[in-house]
């Protein structure tokens, strides 16, 4: 148990819709990750956020965002979305300093119908 | 941008050493990780080397570290049914947060 969660496990949802995942990073870590792993395009880094402020940015479409929120818990936001979104998403969390090794939750299972 | 290589796939028998391999192209590399990905489950991270070291031991695992050539390497002796995982390679350069993963080696260990 990497001590990050995430909910849901599972998700199903159709084309056009919107939905929220949600993680919770390791007790002490300040910096929280998000990552889309498919088969076609491996891991996909999407965004960093760094004790509530946006810190880094990666692969993402204007249709997700992100926020971490005083607690830092953090929310991914993924509107609009199409058959290609359906994907395993990732959280991860680090102390976002020095050796800034990751540790990853479970993930989300999206599936887009 | 900066590039980790693995190859897809290693088949090795139960007992036998694995060996997966990696290569990177970040001459500023920091620290290179590797994580173990079992099915349904988030990558977890296995152990991790600083960039001024050759090799790190840890139990069955050694990570040899080949700065000159960019190559990263993880030894798993007398491998068991259990190790059979994706296994992915990390590097994080100087100055940046996030860590270039390469695409995974899928480990298959036969009885």
């Amino acid at each position: 148990d990497s001590g990050v969660t995430q909910t849901p496990k599972h998700l199903i949802t159709a084309t056009g819709q919107r939905v929220t995942l949600r993680c919770s990073p390791r007790s002490g870590d300040l910096s929280v990750y998000w990552y889309q792993q498919s088969l076609d395009q491996g891991l996909q880094f999407l965004i960093q956020y760094y004790n509530g402020e946006e810190r880094a940015k990666g692969n993402i479409l204007e249709r997700f965002s992100a926020q971490q929120f005083p607690d830092l818990h953090s929310e991914l936001n993924l509107s609009s979305l199409e058959l290609g979104d359906s994907a395993l998403y990732f959280c991860a969390s680090s102390t976002g300093t020095g050796r800034n090794e990751q540790y990853f939750g479970p993930g989300t299972r999206l599936t887009v119908t | 941008g900066e590039d980790v290589e693995q190859s897809l796939f290693l088949s090795v028998r139960e007992g036998d050493s694995s060996v997966i391999n990696c290569t990177y192209t970040d001459s500023s590399s920091t620290y290179l990780y590797w994580y173990k990905q079992e099915p349904g489950a988030g990558l977890q991270l296995l152990t991790y080397i600083f960039s001024n070291m050759d090799m790190k031991q840890d139990q069955r695992l050694t990570v040899l570290l080949n700065k000159k050539d960019k190559h990263l390497s993880l030894r798993i002796a007398d491998t068991q049914t259990g190790d059979s995982a994706i296994y992915f390679c990390a590097e994080i350069s100087r100055g940046s947060y996030i860590p270039t993963f390469g695409r995974g080696t899928s480990l298959i260990v036969h009885p």
